[in-house]
């Protein structure tokens, strides 16, 4: 079975510029999420999808992060403008129902961004 | 305001050796916890889990602890093998609210 796919793994942009991130889940998963990690942190979440509707996104900052979840398959999270502060691995993640937290999470490997 | 810590940043241990890994967390309401593993360039994966029904949970060589008084959870590897090393998150959880992760321990077992 394919696990979560990330693209592109790597990303190096300049500051102002935009970037969009993919992702496609675990087949039949139906809740996806949005992590940010930054170096020497753990994972934060984002956003969560349960299929197709945005659940929680209270930590996605508005104003220059979206996402969306087309059809309640895969993922795009976009940055616009991107800043320096937002060079930090993206990761993805989904589980099968819609128990919430207590559900396994399964980790996509990442999309490292680093902003000039 | 940290809700998961994990205090040691590194830990090495010999093969064959037990690793302790340690975490603890502020929020009482938390009442489901997880450890994951994380290998470098690569995500997160989860190794094992734990109600606050109870205080022990093992499969194979991991078992986690749980003390609910002290806010205390370890991760107990026995016996450490060299394929162990890899950075480890604890996680925690209330209810359906998002889990919150420490900062991760760094393994390294040594042959």
């Amino acid at each position: 079975e394919a696990g979560v796919v990330q693209s592109p793994r790597y990303k190096i942009i300049e500051k102002k510029q935009p970037v969009a991130f993919w992702c496609n889940p675990i087949s039949g998963h139906n809740t996806l999420y949005w992590y940010l990690q930054n170096l020497g942190q753990g994972p934060e979440l984002l956003i969560r999808y349960e299929n197709e509707e945005a659940v929680d996104d209270s930590q996605l900052p508005k104003d220059r992060f979206s996402a969306e979840r087309l059809k309640g398959v895969d993922s795009t999270l976009k940055i616009q403008p991107a800043e320096l502060g937002d060079s930090a691995v993206y990761l993805c993640a989904s589980s099968v129902g819609l128990a919430g937290a207590q559900e396994t999470q399964y980790f996509g490997p990442g999309t490292r961004l680093l902003v000039l | 305001d940290q809700q998961v810590k994990q205090n040691s940043p590194s830990l090495s241990v010999q093969e064959g050796r037990i690793s302790i890994l340690n975490c603890d967390y502020t929020n009482s309401m938390f009442d489901y916890f997880l450890w994951y593993k994380k290998y470098p360039a690569e995500g997160p994966t989860f190794l094992i889990s734990i109600s606050s029904i109870k205080d022990k949970n093992e499969d194979g060589r991991f078992t986690v602890f749980l003390n609910k008084s002290a806010k205390h959870l370890s991760l107990h590897i026995v016996p450490s093998q060299p394929g162990d090393s890899a950075v480890y998150f604890c996680a925690a959880s209330v209810l359906n609210t998002p889990l919150v992760f420490g900062k991760g321990t760094r393994l390294s077992v040594i042959a």
